[in-house]
């Protein structure tokens, strides 16, 4: 069965260094993979789309990596500050345009000490 | 410009009760998506509706769990005769249409935290 896993142990990293998640996924060929941001108590915050024939994006202090032959995802917050403090989750949609079958990691705590 | 707006924030039953969930989309925002999320198990789609039609709800328990999206108003999520299993975060969010198909991109409400007494 289709299967998407996470650092299911929480990262703790000091401000100012790059904090790097890792998105693992088996029995799918995902056209798309998004990151988004939770924090306690409230929704998902969308950070970053990344398309099954792209290899790499970047958004400000934030950068998404997608190898289809690993089958892995790398997400890298560059110049860490403790604001960053969250909870990351990855999302796998299997065809673009429809976000219906999205499939959802249980995401990765990240803190950020000052 | 609001984003997705959910109420009540919490709500609390006895089993046995009906819960009412709300969602108001983001302006302009034609589909909408209920998901729920345990602690343990992550998000879980439930179903996903537009204005006046569900056009997939494979994600719903057939039982007692109901969805709309009115014409006018927001989109209800029905609970009926609740039960201590359907503690959870609901979570509704809203996406715009790109050229045809849906945008892909997901904005999401603070949720509804149901706790079932």
């Amino acid at each position: 069965s289709q299967k998407i896993e996470q650092n299911s142990e929480a990262l703790n990293i000091q401000e100012g260094k790059t904090a790097t998640l890792t998105c693992n996924y088996t029995n799918y060929s995902p056209a798309y993979l998004q990151w988004y941001r939770q924090d306690p108590g409230r929704g998902p915050v969308f950070l970053l789309l990344i398309r099954e024939n792209e290899k790499e994006k970047r958004k400000e202090r934030l950068k998404v990596t997608f190898d289809t032959t690993l089958k892995q995802s790398l997400f890298h917050i560059t110049a860490s500050q403790p604001a960053d403090s969250a909870t990351y989750l990855c999302a796998l949609g299997g065809n673009a345009g429809n976000n219906r079958k999205l499939i959802w990691g249980l995401g990765t705590s990240l803190a950020v000490n000052p | 410009n609001a984003g997705v707006m959910q109420n009540p924030r919490h709500l609390v039953r006895r089993r046995g009760q009906e819960a009412r969930l709300r969602c108001s989309p983001m302006k302009g925002h034609s589909h909408v998506y209920w998901y729920r999320q345990l602690p343990e198990e992550g998000l879980k789609f439930m179903v996903y509706l537009q204005k006046e039609n569900i056009i997939d709800e494979s994600g719903m328990p057939k039982e007692r769990f109901s969805a709309e999206f009115p014409k006018e108003g927001p989109s209800i999520l029905r609970i009926q005769q609740v039960v201590r299993g359907d503690s959870a975060a609901y979570f509704c969010a809203s996406s715009s249409e790109k050229q045809g198909y849906t945008n892909e991109k997901l904005f999401f409400g603070s949720g509804t935290q149901l706790s079932v007494l």
